[in-house]
């Protein structure tokens, strides 16, 4: 079975600077997509960023980047210039090539912002 | 546009009570799915409806019932509450079934408390 682990439950990161989220994961499939959420104190659950297996560039979204190394299973995710609203827990998931569709979350890191 | 509509936002029931969880959704998604979020446990997978008529069971199944009512609505239903389905719950939807690097829309979530 697929397995996402997240390894910092709790990271701390100063207004302006960059922080890296770590992510790694198991499976056997070749097939498939790694993604990142956000979850700020409201609640909701926002989409960071996504990345597919079979392309080999990483994924970039304005000030997030993604580190995705596919022979390792590794998939962290890179904040630059952090920002007060930054501060939010963290999921990496991992999502199949099947039909399902079925999402695997890692257990989150939750991110403070220090100004 | 709505999006993906839980009701309710929050709610407190007794130990054996029951109740369902609604979402509905205005994207014509087809896939919807439950999950449950717990501290250190990131989100786990409680049933999904890959598509309207089928559903299945996750990773945490028991306690729970699902209604894909038609393709707009899916409901979560707990028969005889217990003190360990305190939990957020969270509806997601995917456009369709058989993958593509989508990622799900979520709707804001449930808190649950039992008591």
């Amino acid at each position: 079975a697929q397995t996402v682990t997240q390894s910092q439950p709790e990271m701390s990161v100063q207004e302006a600077e960059t922080v890296t989220l770590s992510c790694t994961y198991d499976t056997s499939e070749s097939d498939y997509y790694l993604f990142w959420y956000k979850q700020p104190p409201s609640r909701q659950m926002i989409l960071v960023i996504r990345q597919e297996a079979y392309k080999q560039q990483n994924a970039t979204e304005n000030r997030f980047s993604v580190n995705f190394q596919k022979a390792a299973k590794s998939f962290s995710l890179k904040i630059s210039d952090s920002q007060l609203g930054d501060a939010a827990m963290y999921f990496c998931a991992y999502r199949d090539g099947g039909a399902t569709n079925k999402l695997i979350f890692g257990t989150g890191t939750l991110l403070a912002v220090q100004p | 546009n709505a999006g993906v509509t839980q009701t309710p936002k929050f709610q407190v029931l007794k130990t054996g009570q029951s109740m369902t969880l609604q979402c509905a959704q205005d994207m014509n998604h087809n896939s919807m799915y439950w999950y449950r979020q717990d501290p250190g446990m990131g989100l786990r997978l409680i049933y999904y409806s890959a598509s309207e008529g089928t559903t299945d069971k996750g990773e945490v199944p028991n306690g729970y019932n699902v209604s894909r009512l038609n393709k707009r609505e899916f409901s979560l239903r707990l028969e005889s509450a217990a003190p360990s389905q305190t939990s957020v719950y969270f509806c997601a939807t995917h456009p369709r079934q058989g993958g593509g690097g989508y990622g799900y829309t979520f709707g804001s979530g449930t808190r649950l408390t039992v008591v």
